[in-house]
């Protein structure tokens, strides 16, 4: 069964470093997510994308976050200048399109993220 | 998204069947009811979605009140497998590229 690839599954970084997540989607999906879950917290939306550009953002998704689609796999958040508060686990979702059952968005295992 | 109220935890015995209820009392009739679940240290994961007439598949069973102000998951035989968080989230059908929004959820416990 297909399913969404993210990698590492641990990032272990040092406040004020760029870190890159890396996310390959479902091949024939459209539609693209990112959420992140602080440990022992509800899963919160970051960024959706679509056709190239990201469709809707989340407020947490400030000046320090960007989400690019570099190829025809793989789909990436970045964070430029770490911070202890970006400490957690982060998902990647794909969705095929919209309607019926092709409105269901596919989860990735996640990265955790734990910033030192 | 409308609202969604679902008790924060439910223990079910191995093998037993387990109802997990959702409220959504300000649910519209555009508004499907669509249900994730999180095992531990994964990601959620989708387990089954229905408007008005009651679904099953592999997974699960959906029963929806006549009024659509409740629904109820139908796991018929837990295993400890099924041990996770179930999310009970309404999607308009206009939902389009909306995201999910995830309340907290019930944590299911599942008793060998």
């Amino acid at each position: 069964e297909p399913e969404v690839t993210q990698t590492p599954s641990h990032q272990v970084t040092q406040m004020g470093q760029e870190v890159i997540l890396r996310c390959v989607p479902i091949s024939n999906h459209l539609y693209f997510y990112w959420y992140r879950q602080i440990l022992g917290q509800k899963v919160e939306f970051l960024v959706s994308f679509y056709n190239n550009e990201i469709s809707e953002k989340s407020e947490i998704f400030d000046d320090q976050f960007s989400v690019e689609r570099p190829d025809g796999s793989n789909f990436t958040l970045k964070i430029r200048s770490t911070k202890l508060e970006d400490s957690a686990m982060y998902f990647c979702a794909s969705k095929e399109r919209t309607g019926g059952m092709q409105n269901i968005q596919y989860f990735g295992a996640g990265t955790r993220l734990s910033v030192l | 998204d409308a609202k969604t109220t679902q008790p924060n935890s439910m223990e079910s015995n191995e093998e037993e069947p387990v109802h997990l209820p959702c409220n959504h009392s300000t649910i519209s009739g555009t508004d499907y009811i669509h249900w994730y679940r999180q095992l531990p240290s994964q990601g959620p994961e989708y387990v089954i979605h229905g408007l008005t007439s009651n679904v099953n598949n592999r997974m699960a069973s959906l029963a929806i009140a006549e009024d659509r102000k409740s629904s109820t998951l139908i796991l018929h035989r837990a295993t400890l497998r099924d041990a996770a968080v179930y999310y009970c989230i309404l999607r308009t059908i206009l939902s389009g590229n909306t995201p999910l929004v995830f309340g907290k959820g019930t944590r299911l416990s599942v008793i060998a």
